[in-house]
């Protein structure tokens, strides 16, 4: 079965700094993906940043990015010049070849003005 | 292109009532996925649905709820005599058939706030 684990229930970063989120996971599984969902305050599910993991290279989309340790099975994310509208819940994700996400438990991310 | 569509946006139901949830998956999309997620906690997989069949309910309480997703229409999950452990939000995501790597992106909805009194 596979494990999603998030440690940092909340984080905080000022306005325009970086902060990185982090996770990991475990699966018996040599063929699976990655994500980063962000929740804000209306609950919707944002799909932030993917990554396959027969890919070495580190997944990015504008300011956001990953650092995928294979070996260590650890994902995390890095947002950069962090913004007032990235505050919200971030979602670690990973999918099953069943078809299911498993999702961690999630890092509250508060932006400081 | 509409993303997935999920109503009602809240739902109030008293104890032993029936709850229907429906959702309406991106244009183009035949796999429809139903999570849960309860209060400060993160999503919960549910059931896994093609058009007319269960792929995956690994993840559905054995009693009272049910899923489907006819070949016309919306998925529908339906909880019946809703108790208030029931209380969560219900989300719904959907993904296109074809090549695996499609298939691996879920779109999600903006889910249903289920209340139960």
């Amino acid at each position: 079965a596979q494990t999603v684990t998030q440690s940092q229930p909340e984080m905080s970063v000022q306005e325009a700094e970086t902060v990185t989120l982090s996770c990991t996971y475990d699966t018996s599984e040599s063929d699976y993906y990655l994500f980063w969902y962000k929740q804000p305050p209306s609950r919707q599910m944002i799909l932030v940043i993917r990554q396959e993991a027969y890919k070495q290279q580190n997944a990015t989309e504008n300011r956001f990015s990953v650092n995928f340790q294979k070996a260590a099975k650890s994902f995390s994310l890095k947002i950069s010049d962090s913004q007032l509208g990235d505050a919200a819940m971030y979602f670690c994700a990973g999918y099953n070849q069943g078809g299911k996400l498993i999702f961690g438990q999630g890092t509250e991310l508060s932006v400081k003005p | 292109n509409a993303g997935v569509m999920q109503n009602p946006r809240h739902l109030v139901r008293r104890r032993g009532q029936e709850a229907r949830l429906r959702c309406s998956p991106m244009k183009g999309h035949s796999h429809v996925y139903w999570y849960r997620q309860l209060p400060e906690e993160g999503l919960k997989f549910m059931v896994y649905l093609q058009k007319e069949n269960i792929i995956d309910e690994s993840g559905m309480p054995k009693e009272r709820f049910s899923a489907e997703f006819p070949k016309e229409g919306p998925s529908i999950l339906r909880i019946q005599q809703v108790v208030r452990g029931d209380s969560a939000a219900y989300f719904c995501a959907s993904s296109p058939p074809g090549l695996a790597g499609g298939r691996y992106e879920q779109y999600f909805g903006p889910g249903t706030r289920l209340t139960v009194t």
